[in-house]
């Protein structure tokens, strides 16, 4: 149990373009969604914290114009990197909690990476 | 923002050695979680010590926690090749439920 999909795995685009990458939990439900940057050789740095229903909360530093994010269901999140440039190449991770356990144990997706060309 | 720091960055060994790492952090933490990740792919999570216990076991992993001195280890014991991979520390601070990650540490294990 317990499994969060991303889609795509990978993605590569051009410069300008948007992207949007979707992140579900496949069996169990997530009041809580986390969207979460790695740059090579780096560690994960949270971006936002996107709650269904609700608007989505940006860490400091992190545009909320560039990085959309829509959390529509108990099982679905969407991250939109709009009008991307190649410093937002990265790995993209979601991660997801469950309803009852407040952020206790979080989820993570496998990743999506990004190059922008 | 991230919070913690660990050491060693990178840490290289021979197979059945055993691999310890250190994870210090600055806020207070409801947990503190440990991960494995091998190159490009995603997070595993390896295990959870919760704020008020001091060690844990799993396997060949131990962890033990000091939240006077805000730090953790995690120990491997018995290392095989398979366990090369990055490692990080995650704590998950009590006033907002965030996880914040440390720098990790590159473990090859040398067959």
């Amino acid at each position: 149990g317990a499994v969060v999909s991303q889609h795509p795995s990978w993605v590569i685009c051009k410069s300008g373009t948007s992207v949007k990458i979707e992140c579900r939990s496949l069996d169990f439900q997530a009041t809580t969604m986390f969207w979460y940057r790695q740059f090579p050789k780096q560690s994960l740095m949270l971006m936002a914290t996107s709650n269904e229903g609700s608007k989505a909360t940006y860490e400091q530093g992190v545009e909320k114009d560039k990085f959309l994010i829509n959390h529509a269901s108990l099982t679905l999140s969407t991250l939109t990197v709009t009008s991307a440039h190649p410093e937002d190449s990265s790995f993209y991770i979601c991660s997801a909690s469950y309803v009852r356990r407040r952020g206790e144990t979080q989820y993570f997706g496998p990743g999506t990476r990004l190059l922008v060309l | 923002s991230q919070q913690g720091e660990e050491d060693p960055q990178a840490l290289s060994i021979q197979e059945g050695e055993n691999a310890t790492m250190n994870c210090s952090y600055k806020t207070s933490i409801n947990n503190l979680q440990w991960y494995r990740q091998n190159s490009g792919r995603g997070l595993v999570h390896l295990i959870l010590i919760r704020s008020n216990e001091r060690e844990k076991h799993s396997g060949r992993l131990r962890v033990t926690l000091d939240t006077s001195k805000k730090s953790s280890s995690l120990l491997i014991t018995a290392s095989r090749a398979a366990d090369t991979a990055s490692y990080f520390c995650a704590t998950l601070r009590s006033n907002d439920y965030k996880l914040s990650f440390g720098a990790g540490t590159t473990v090859t294990v040398r067959a």
